[in-house]
């Protein structure tokens, strides 16, 4: 069974489009994040969310906005997509609290064209 | 600034050479985080530290966290092909709730 499962993994879509990127942990864990990796494999922390509630927004346009619906749930949505917005976005999880033991999903490939 | 550094950037080694490849913190480090990520695909998790001193061995891979939690370097014994791809560190300060990585290093090997 897959622990952080993130869909769709593949995701091509014209500027200007609303696109969402789902994501699933059946871990149990309290907290939920998103990263971006850039061009250059750059891995960067974007959002994170504790049981439901925004802890970490890195400084990222607002044209994306998380949605975590459960804890065990963190959805990305991306407004007006640029193409600057083209990279891997990453979901990861973990038990919180400085514990550690993170696990990130396979990744969301994103091109815009 | 970048918090984390890793060296080298890349690399390039022959089929049964040993490697090693550094992640230096600017500050004390509450954990330190190892994954592999093959092109196209996601972080593998490989080792976690977080004690002064520590190391740790999986297969052919040792990871070890310097006494003052500031450096850890990751050894490959007997590289293979399937080694190759992107190494990253990432560090957890303890309380921050995420996870900050470096740039990452990527590894080729040749058959």
């Amino acid at each position: 069974d897959t622990a952080v499962s993130q869909t769709p993994k593949y995701l091509v879509t014209q500027m200007g489009n609303d696109k969402s990127i789902k994501c699933e942990q059946n871990l149990g864990h309290d907290t939920m994040y998103w990263y971006k990796q850039d061009s250059k494999k750059f891995l960067k922390i974007m959002f994170s969310y504790n049981n439901k509630e925004l802890i970490i927004n890195e400084t990222v346009p607002n044209r994306f906005s998380p949605k975590s619906p459960d804890k065990a749930h963190l959805n990305l949505h991306i407004n007006s997509l640029e193409l600057g917005d083209s990279a891997v976005y990453f979901c990861a999880s973990s038990q919180g609290g400085g514990f550690g033991g993170y696990t990130f999903g396979s990744g969301t490939r994103l091109t815009v064209v | 600034s970048q918090e984390l550094e890793q060296s080298p950037q890349s690399l390039i080694v022959q089929e049964g050479k040993n490697l090693t490849i550094n992640c230096t913190s600017s500050k004390t480090l509450y954990g330190l985080y190892w994954y592999k990520q093959k092109y196209g695909e996601g972080l593998i998790f490989l080792m976690m530290l977080q004690k002064g001193g520590e190391e740790k061995s999986h297969e052919k891979i040792t990871a070890k966290l310097d006494e003052k939690k500031q450096q850890s370097s990751l050894h490959i014994t007997a590289s293979q092909p399937s080694h190759a791809g992107i190494y990253l560190c990432g560090a957890d300060r303890g309380g921050s709730e995420k996870l900050v990585f470096g740039k990452g290093m990527k590894l080729t090997v040749n058959p």
